[in-house]
Formats: structure tokens, sequence, C-alpha cells
């Protein structure tokens, strides 16, 4: 059964920083990767889906990064604002999701 | 504008009541899916189904039950057999169940016990 880790559980950062989420996973005979962000009560918000043909996907401040055979994949946030707060989720294949990284962008 | 409507938003449930969950979308999507969140742990499959008339158990399905009577509609019903429902329960759906497709997520319910 596929198991996924996302580490730290929390993360605390002055705004501006450049930062990096991780997510580990056991079955590297995924499909696809996708991360999510969820706000305090809220659904999820997809931000990047990877193929597994795949190695990384860009989409504005965000870049994720995917590597199979190490069953790891990346988050990096650019220029961290505090509109960036939330709950970052990864999700393997569909089904398999992390508990997330919980972040805060301090002013 | 297109997307996954889960209601209601909050519900609560009595000892020994079944209580249903609604999830609807307009994305004319095939697949859909239920899972749940509880407090600092990842989202967990509860049932799926790829098309209409077709439903498939997740990794915690029992005290659950499910339909899918209509492509849009695949509403989740809590029985009273489920002894710790207490939750956030997460609607979502995608193309296909092909594993290159994204995952949409409506809003959730929160359910909790009177």
């Amino acid at each position: 059964k596929q198991e996924v880790t996302q580490i730290p559980a929390a993360l605390s950062v002055p705004e501006g920083e450049n930062l990096v989420l991780n997510c580990s996973f056991t079955d590297s005979a995924i499909y696809n990767l996708q991360w999510f962000r969820q706000d305090p009560g809220k659904g999820l918000t997809s931000l990047l889906l990877i193929q597994s043909s795949q190695r990384e996907q860009t989409s504005g401040r965000l870049n994720a990064s995917l590597d199979k055979s190490s069953g790891r994949s990346t988050l990096y946030i650019a220029a961290s604002q505090p509109g960036d707060s939330a709950t970052y989720l990864c999700a393997v294949s569909i089904g398999s999701f992390g508990a997330g990284t919980r972040l805060t962008v301090k002013p | 504008d297109g997307g996954i409507t889960q209601s209601p938003k909050y519900l609560f449930r009595k000892e020994g009541q079944n209580v249903t969950l609604s999830c609807e979308q307009n994305l004319n999507h095939d697949a859909m899916y239920w899972y749940r969140q509880d407090p600092g742990q990842g989202l967990r499959l509860i049932y799926y189904s790829q098309i209409v008339n077709d439903f498939q158990k997740g990794d915690i399905a029992e005290g659950y039950s499910v339909s899918r009577e209509k492509k849009e509609s695949f509403p989740l019903t809590v029985t009273s057999a489920q002894k710790n429902p207490t939750a956030f329960y997460l609607c979502a759906s995608s193309i296909s169940r092909l594993y290159n497709q994204p995952q949409h997520f409506g809003d959730g319910t929160r359910l909790s016990i009177l």
C-alpha cells in the first residue's frame, strides 16, 4: 500500500523567503503526483500536477519536481507572501494523500 | 462557473441516525470520489465511482454507502454503523479515473455528533 509522508508538518517563515516543501512516497510505480493547497475549513485547490513521465512543472512562483526513483517530490515557493499561508498537501496517483505541511508566512 | 457543490456545509448527527451528504458537479466529469479528512491526517478514500450506476469501495468504506444514479450527483450516506463519523468530508471529481487526470474538489461538509 502506498504511504505518503510530508515533512515538516508545520513551517513558519518571514515574508520574501524562498522555501521547499517535501513529499515522499514508498511505491515508485505512480501515475502522477498532484500538489494542493487547503485553506482552513475549505476544500483542496489544485496547484500543480506532474505526470509520471515528467520531471517538473511550473506555475508562477511555484515549481514542483518529481524523482520517482527516490520516491520524492518537492514544491518550491519563490518569494513567499502572507497570502501563501495554508496547508499544502501532495497526492500520489488517486487516493494516496500526505497529511500536509501547514505553512505560515509572517509579514 | 463549473465546479463541485457540496451541501450542507455543516451537519449534525444524532445517535442511531443515518445522514446524507450531497455532492453535485457540473464539470461533465465521469469519475467522482468521497474522502474523509481527520485532523493531522491525510485524506482517506471512502468510495469512488467511474461511471453512472457503478461504484467501488475505497480504503475505509465500512459504515458508509453511496449511489450514482446521475452523472452529476454522488451522494454519500453515513450510516449508524459508522461509530466515529465526526470528520470533514470532501467530494472530488476527475474527467475519468485514468491515472493521468487531475482531481477537483468541493468545499467540504463538516459532520459532528450531537
